[in-house]
């Protein structure tokens, strides 16, 4: 069974940075690329990055390039997303979600985790 | 890039079909064949249940259908029932650099 479990969430003020957590669990983690979507409250899904198989393909939405960073750590099964300069327009939670296929990128995601709530406020 | 349009609401009576749209570009929706549609409760996370434009995961039911015409996707909920109601998003590829795109939402309601 998949499992994705976010971690990480808080309260940081405006100028702050987090770094948000995904251990994955239940299929072959070195084999699936990875991405962040976010949802601010009240709000529809946006995505956030992808970072592929080996970590070697990455992409970010324009709202967040330059202030976010995502990394995948294969021997630990584990994704993160460094976030900094946050605004309040950061605020929402933030879902990890594994690639719908091996070795692939933009074909979809299959799996979600429960969500991190990163709430950016003064 | 812009998010894909879908309209903000959608509505029908149990057992009847109610279908939404997820409008995009040449560059998007229209361009590739990896458009993908979620469903998500109240204080959820999304659940994938169509890929592929066409393509159902199991376990989930065959009243879920997708089709596609040009730069539009469509999502068909058939014989609708009260756990239908939920918010859908769809999502498409929009190429290597920005290789994910969603739509802005759609609530079902079942009346």
């Amino acid at each position: 069974e998949v499992q994705l479990l976010e971690s990480g969430g808080g309260l940081v003020q405006p100028g702050g940075s987090l770094r948000l957590s995904c251990a994955a669990s239940g299929f072959n983690f070195n084999n699936y690329g990875m991405t962040w979507v976010r949802q601010a409250p009240g709000k529809g899904l946006e995505w956030v990055a992808v970072i592929g198989y080996s970590g070697g393909h990455i992409n970010y939405a324009d709202s967040v390039k330059g202030r976010f960073a995502i990394s995948k750590d294969n021997s630990r099964n584990t994704v993160f997303l460094q976030m900094s300069s946050l605004r309040a327009e950061d605020t929402a939670v933030y879902y990890c979600a594994k690639v719908r296929e091996e070795q692939r990128v933009g074909v979809g995601v299959d799996f979600w985790g429960q969500g991190a709530l990163v709430t950016v406020s003064s | 890039q812009s998010a894909l349009t879908q309209p903000p609401s959608a509505s029908g009576s149990p057992g009847q079909s109610v279908t939404i749209s997820c409008t995009g570009t040449s560059s998007d929706v229209g361009g590739y064949d990896y458009v993908s549609w979620y469903q998500q409760h109240p204080g959820k996370a999304p659940k994938l249940m169509i890929y592929d434009v066409t393509r159902r995961p199991s376990g989930v039911p065959d009243r879920f259908s997708g089709s596609k015409s040009g730069n539009t996707a469509s999502l068909t909920v058939s014989g609708l029932l009260a756990e239908d109601e939920a918010d859908y998003y769809c999502s498409s590829y929009a190429g290597s650099s920005k290789p994910y795109v969603f739509g802005t939402g759609t609530t079902v309601t079942v009346l």
